[in-house]
């Protein structure tokens, strides 16, 4: 399978505990993206990183939440000392930038529980 | 600022009935225009996209939208629909880039979910 990969796919976590979620693009797509989705909404964008560079981060995305994406391969989202609201789906994206129209390809997403 | 809006946020049909779920997007430049689909229990997948060029946009699955500048809408058709339809379906924006592809994140609708009885 080529497509974007996430892991775990669930999560169900305590009320303070730290959560880190991973994504692993397509192969050789340049742009990932972060996304999370809540229950009756569409996603929302919290952060993207081309290659290694992170380049934009949203309102949405606390002093508690921290992305890497070390290699420009793979990403890593963390959320420290979780809160109820927290709990949603994460869904990662990545495009190849060097074409024209480009798409973003969602990955399955991990959702989240905090209890 | 960018947004989309979706009208719609159930829409129930019997099979072989016509499909038109509306979407209206709000941004002062030059956009790109996305459906995605998302089946249960699987992740979002691209029905079609409109960069330019003409307006009727053909997707996977017999869809087609249309971008009316006009009155800043992509609203998504199917003349049949079938009951494997059954799923939500998402409008999306993002900024037209100078060299004509995309520039930044997609803006989602709040979806509509689209139930299909056999």
């Amino acid at each position: 399978d080529t497509g974007v990969s996430q892991n775990p796919r669930h999560k169900i976590t305590k009320r303070g505990q730290n959560v880190t979620f991973r994504c692993d693009p397509i192969s050789e797509h340049n742009r990932l993206y972060w996304y999370r989705q809540t229950l009756g909404q569409g996603p929302e964008f919290l952060t993207y990183f081309q290659n290694e560079a992170q380049l934009e981060k949203s309102r949405l995305l606390s002093d508690r939440f921290s992305a890497e994406r070390p290699k420009g391969s793979f990403s890593t989202l963390e959320i420290q000392r979780t809160e109820q609201g927290d709990s949603a789906m994460y869904l990662c994206a990545s495009i190849d930038r060097g074409l024209v129209q480009e798409t973003q390809y969602f990955g399955p997403g991990t959702r989240l529980l905090v209890l | 600022a960018q947004s989309v809006s979706q009208h719609n946020h159930h829409v129930i049909l019997s099979e072989a009935a016509s499909l038109e779920l509306g979407c209206n997007y709000s941004y002062g430049g030059t956009v790109n225009l996305f459906w995605y689909v998302q089946y249960p229990g699987q992740h979002l997948q691209l029905l079609l996209k409109y960069f330019s060029g003409d307006p009727l946009v053909k997707g996977i699955k017999g869809f087609e939208a249309e971008f009316i500048k006009s009155k800043f809408s992509f609203n998504l058709r199917k003349p049949s629909v079938q009951w494997s339809d059954t799923a939500e379906y998402f409008c999306a924006s993002n900024r037209r880039g100078s060299y004509g592809g995309s520039q930044g994140n997609l803006i989602f609708g709040k979806g509509t979910k689209l139930s299909v009885k056999p």
